[in-house]
């Protein structure tokens, strides 16, 4: 039953080294977005796709990129994690003029 | 200036009872949405309930209503006989220009505590 589902739910990462977090989705949305959460802090868009097309955030840093090979995938690498980056990534759903479906999402620690 | 204001960091309310959450937004487009989430410890963001700027009546869903204010641009969420289970943080955010993919800019979020 599952709508938005993200692997791994707990990822562990080495200073600088490349990680991907996935996010798949069972709704057919047309759009995918990617949120940092710090602790006890509100979501921050780092970047969504409406479609094919990718739209960034103007402070995402360079070392957060993304992927979209379909409708159902979405993905989110960080290039060079910092410790900074420690963060649980929400990835959501959602069409235009509707709410957006959040995935359980994916905490990261880097060491 | 923030978009979206959550005043109270932290509130306590006894199991039964009824507690209101506050939000005020600040926007110049006609055409948005309100929203409510709520994330427990699990990290999971639960949707919880919707306005739109031209709902004429409040939202209800269950026990969560959604007081809207339009005049005072405040949207703020009731819950009514609170339960164990609705301890968490809550999420008030708001969509503009509603015809486009647009981001959610969310609130700071308030820690709600129920107490047995």
């Amino acid at each position: 039953d599952a709508m938005v589902i993200q692997n791994p739910r707990y990822q562990v990462t080495q200073f600088g080294k490349p990680v991907t977090l996935s996010c798949s989705q069972t709704l057919n949305h047309n759009v995918m977005y990617w949120y940092q959460q710090k602790s006890s802090q509100a979501p921050k868009l780092l970047f969504h796709y409406y479609d094919k097309d990718f739209n960034n955030e103007a402070d995402t840093p360079d070392n957060f990129q993304s992927r979209r090979p379909n409708t159902s995938f979405c993905f989110l690498d960080i290039r060079s994690p910092g410790l900074g980056d420690a963060a649980m990534y929400l990835c959501a759903t959602g069409v235009p003029s509707q709410t957006q479906y959040f995935g359980p999402g994916t905490r990261l620690l880097v060491l | 200036a923030q978009k979206i204001t959550q005043t109270q960091p932290g509130m306590f309310v006894q199991e039964k009872e009824a507690v209101t959450l506050d939000c005020t937004y600040d926007t110049s487009d006609p055409s948005y949405g309100l929203f409510w989430y709520k994330q427990p410890s699990s990290g999971e963001m639960i949707f919880l309930i919707y306005q739109g700027s031209y709902d004429q009546q409040n939202a209800t869903e269950g026990r969560y209503s959604l007081n809207f204010q339009k005049a005072r641009k405040s949207a703020n969420l009731v819950i009514s006989a609170s339960q164990l289970g609705d301890s968490a943080m809550y999420f008030c955010a708001m969509r503009e220009d509603l015809t486009n993919a647009g981001k959610s800019t969310f609130g700071d979020g308030t820690t709600l505590t129920v107490k047995p």
